[in-house]
């Protein structure tokens, strides 16, 4: 079965760059959700999207963006990038309410 | 915030059931339970959900208290492969942020 696809699935960069992270869910899912997991840590919600719209937003930095596009895939976008922002990545989608989870993208801030 | 409190670590026998608790006394009418689990640093794995009633599928059985403010997720016959990090979140119906709190890491032993 089609799951959730994450690009890159590595990606290193230095302090104060920027980065994009894309997403796309698994075919017919209309939400989308992005999730920050730092070393250790728990994973934390960030922001999702329903149908193209936001739906609801949680710890997410005003560094940070995303949108969802009329094919349904995702774009988080980093700005002024710090140390603290090395972390798992991760997005998932859903149809109903179970939420599927792609691989993550491992960002690492230099 | 989370909701659910779960033991910091569990081991298990290889080939013996798997009992993880999860007490969630706060939760509403309207919430479901939810388990995930995580295997190192990999995207987190939906197990199974409930409202009221016990579920299983072929992954785990899921039992809930009558008065909803405890459960169980039951691996019926623990592999190694079944070692990682699992979620036990409340989330309402439609809800959007899953906040995963600290999980259980469960060790399966040979």
């Amino acid at each position: 079965a089609a799951g959730v696809i994450q690009s890159p699935r590595h990606l290193i960069k230095e302090k104060r760059e920027t980065a994009t992270l894309k997403c796309y869910p698994i075919p017919r899912h209309d939400t989308v959700y992005w999730y920050q997991q730092g070393p250790g840590q728990d994973p934390q919600f960030l922001i999702s999207f329903y149908e193209k719209m936001q739906s609801d937003k949680g710890s997410i930095p005003d560094r940070f963006s995303a949108q969802q596009f009329s094919d349904y895939h995702s774009e988080l976008n980093m700005s002024s990038l710090e140390l603290g922002d090395s972390a798992l990545y991760f997005c998932a989608s859903s149809l109903l309410d179970e939420q599927y989870f792609g691989p993550g993208t491992r960002l690492t801030v230099t | 915030d989370a909701k659910t409190t779960q033991p910091p670590s569990m081991d298990c026998a290889e080939g013996r059931a798997a009992n993880l608790p999860c007490n969630h006394s706060t939760i509403s009418g309207n919430e479901y339970v939810y388990w995930y689990r995580q295997i190192h640093s990999q995207g987190p794995q939906y197990i199974i959900h409930g409202l009221k009633n016990n579920e299983t599928n072929e992954m785990a059985s899921l039992i809930i208290t009558e008065d909803r403010k405890s459960s169980t997720l039951i691996l019926p016959h623990a592999t190694l492969r079944d070692t990682a990090v699992y979620y036990c979140i409340v989330i309402p119906i439609r809800g959007n942020q899953f906040y995963f709190g600290t999980g259980t890491s469960l060790t399966v032993i040979p």
